[in-house]
């Protein structure tokens, strides 16, 4: 049930940009994508509903195709301050959330 | 948006005692919480849902006598973790799923670190 996150890391310079892909063998509710700082707790970015919907965050954007139940996160001219873990959440309809292993991006100067 | 607090941020506890882990959202009411537990470099995996005024709910695997919880009230769910043990130590980290917002949006609590001695 747990969602399949890839790549499992990811290492880019400044202003590079980088997808990170969340795919799950069961029909989506909704994806939510959130951040991790080494140390804190997870930062919410955005949540995708079915209907394929595709969202924007400043420079991070999102997208949800229901019907491969997959969803990308696009992060666009990366800055020192987007390095951290990204998880994705599945919601299949139960009201709870599962989370992938996470992808984790580190930005060099 | 939304607040979800955590109480305490770092506990440190010898083994074979209770510790309590206090959630609370500060500005809207949760009628549902969720307990989720992360092993360093690892993903959050979800413990429990907290139900207002009923029993919580647990996934696979988690033991309900070693992990308490408890929501008294609509801002408040608490999990104890009983008689504590070294693998117990773990990152610890509630959310709350905010109703007022248009999407359902879930907050986390910024966490606490147990580590049991």
């Amino acid at each position: 049930q747990q969602p399949v996150q890839s790549p499992q890391a990811v290492i880019l310079r400044e202003g590079e940009d980088a997808v990170i892909n969340c795919s799950s063998s069961k029909a989506l509710y909704s994806v939510h994508w959130y951040r991790q700082k080494h140390g804190e707790a997870p930062v919410f970015l955005m949540i995708l509903l079915k209907g394929g919907e595709q969202k924007g965050h400043e420079k991070i954007s999102a997208s949800f195709n229901e019907k491969k139940q997959q969803s990308s996160l696009y992060l666009t001219a990366s800055q020192l301050s987007y390095s951290g873990t990204y998880f994705c959440g599945t919601e299949s309809g139960s009201d709870k959330i599962i989370f992938g292993k996470g992808t984790r991006l580190h930005i060099l100067p | 948006g939304a607040v979800v607090s955590q109480h305490p941020s770092r506990v440190i506890c010898k083994s074979g005692t209770s510790v309590k882990i206090e959630c609370r959202s500060l500005d809207f009411q949760a009628t549902t919480m969720f307990w989720y537990r992360q092993f360093p470099k690892k993903s959050l995996m979800l413990m429990a849902t907290s139900n207002e005024g009923s029993k919580a709910t647990y996934e696979q695997g988690v033991e309900k006598d070693k992990f308490l919880i408890n929501h008294a009230s609509l801002t408040l769910s608490t999990l104890t973790v009983t008689s504590a043990h070294p693998e117990d130590s773990s990152f610890y980290i509630c959310s709350a799923r905010d109703p007022g917002s248009r999407t359902d949006t879930q907050y986390f609590g910024p966490g606490t670190r147990l580590t049991v001695l």
